[in-house]
């Protein structure tokens, strides 16, 4: 059954520093999505990636993020210069056509900021 | 703007008993509603949906949801509760996904953590 995979599974950054999670959507979707869950808190929304470009952003996603899809099968994050609240597992999510609702999440990737 | 609340933080049951985890939406549009289970150190997975039509549903490991909108909820449920269901459970309300353009990100609640008593 074709799953999305997120890699690395952990990583462990020092404030200030860039790092970019990496995401394999499933091969035919045509929607994708970043959520973040820090510790003992709820799943928040983050960003929306359709046709080349964000469909939807929340306040959450300032400019110290960004996504790119740099080929036809990775979806990443990148934080610029982490911070210490950034700490949190990261989760993608990809969408099928028009016609499914379901979003299909990946394992994640736990962030710990130092 | 949408928002979503789960009553109970932490629910617990003893094993073959009922399951009843409580989910109350807010959205100014039709919505659609999603349940997803959590097992430890792993992603989120798809319980059951309510998108247009029946408002009972049925998902996977025996779990149903009923949409009221009347009460603007979506209550879980599972009439006999197994071990194996232990696990953290949210709600998540979405806009209309077939509005195009994938505006649709995923309005979450905190969870309710579902404990199995033996």
């Amino acid at each position: 059954e074709p799953e999305v995979t997120q890699t690395p599974s952990h990583q462990v950054t020092q404030m200030g520093q860039e790092v970019i999670l990496r995401c394999v959507p499933i091969s035919n979707h045509l929607y994708f999505y970043w959520y973040r869950q820090i510790l003992g808190q709820k799943v928040e929304f983050l960003v929306s990636f359709y046709n080349n470009e964000i469909s939807e952003k929340s306040e959450i996603f300032d400019d110290q993020f960004s996504v790119e899809r740099p080929d036809g099968s990775n979806f990443t994050l990148k934080i610029r210069s982490t911070k210490l609240e950034d700490s949190a597992m990261y989760f993608c999510a990809s969408r099928g056509t028009s016609g499914s609702e379901t979003q299909y999440f990946g394992p994640g990737t736990r962030l710990l900021v130092l | 703007a949408q928002s979503v609340t789960q009553l109970g933080s932490h629910v617990s049951v003893s094993e073959g008993a009922l399951v009843l985890l409580r989910c109350n939406y807010s959205s100014s549009v039709p919505p659609y509603l999603f349940w997803y289970v959590q097992y430890p150190n792993q992603g989120l997975q798809l319980l059951l949906k309510y998108t247009t039509g029946a408002t009972l549903v049925k998902g996977i490991n025996g779990f149903e949801a009923e949409f009221k909108k009347s009460e603007t909820s979506f209550h879980l449920t599972k009439p006999s509760a197994h071990m194996s269901d232990a696990a953290e459970y949210f709600c998540a309300v979405s806009l209309n996904p077939y509005s195009g353009g994938g505006a649709d990100g995923l309005t979450f609640g905190k969870g309710t953590h579902l404990i199995i008593q033996p």
